[in-house]
């Protein structure tokens, strides 16, 4: 079966520092990978998404980026942290064939508080 | 581009009162729906899908191709219900595309 790994749970880190969060998924290959920051008020914002090894989608602008440097690997990065990259960061991952696995399944996510 | 709306932030009803959860979506394909739940200090995760047509803890929902939507009805809400729900939408391999989500506070 399928699983998603996500660390750590939290997090504390002051304004400047780097920032480095990881995602791995187990039993499956070639998945479609996912950020997401979940916001009080403003639901499920989409950071990133990956559909391959090196292919990252960035959503929106910010002060963060992603990379992939394995096929089940994912990982969210800051080199200098802002007090507003505070929040509830969530990877998930999907299949990537139509009509298969479409559905996601999320990490446990990461409850990031940079002061 | 793939767009989910979802209305209403919070939702308030009382036990056993009828519960609907509106979500309107925008694609030019055919998209698969989905509605996911996360409970308090729970993983979010899938509460159904269109595909699927099954009733998941009494929750079903309808995929209106004409209007647009996918709402999450309940006839009778209970305390458990209350959670924060999302609506989603993928087509193929394209990303996942979530709503702004809607808190549902069942009163006791």
């Amino acid at each position: 079966s399928q699983t998603i790994h996500q660390w750590p749970a939290t997090l504390v880190q002051p304004v400047g520092s780097p920032l480095s969060l990881e995602c791995t998924v187990e039993g499956t290959s070639n998945p479609n990978l996912y950020w997401y920051r979940q916001a009080a008020g403003r639901g499920l914002q989409l950071l990133f998404y990956s559909v391959g090894i090196g292919q990252i989608s960035s959503e929106v602008p910010q002060n963060l980026s992603a990379s992939r440097p394995q096929d089940r690997q994912f990982i969210l990065s800051s080199k200098k942290l802002l007090l507003s990259d505070s929040g509830f960061y969530l990877c998930a991952w999907s299949g990537d064939r139509d009509g298969e696995q479409n559905e996601a399944f999320f990490g446990q996510g990461t409850r990031l508080t940079v002061v | 581009a793939q767009r989910v709306t979802q209305p209403e932030k919070l939702l308030s009803v009382f036990k056993g009162a009828p519960v609907e959860l509106k979500c309107n979506y925008s694609y030019s394909g055919s998209p698969e729906l989905f509605w996911y739940v996360q409970y308090s200090r729970q993983r979010l995760q899938l509460l159904l899908r269109h595909i699927s047509r099954e009733s998941i803890k009494g929750f079903t929902a309808d995929l209106n191709k004409g209007e647009t939507s996918f709402h999450l009805k309940k006839p009778f809400a209970q305390e458990e219900d209350s959670a924060m729900y999302y609506c989603a939408l993928k087509q193929g391999y394209q990303k996942v595309t979530f709503g702004t989500g809607t808190k549902l506070q069942v009163i006791p």
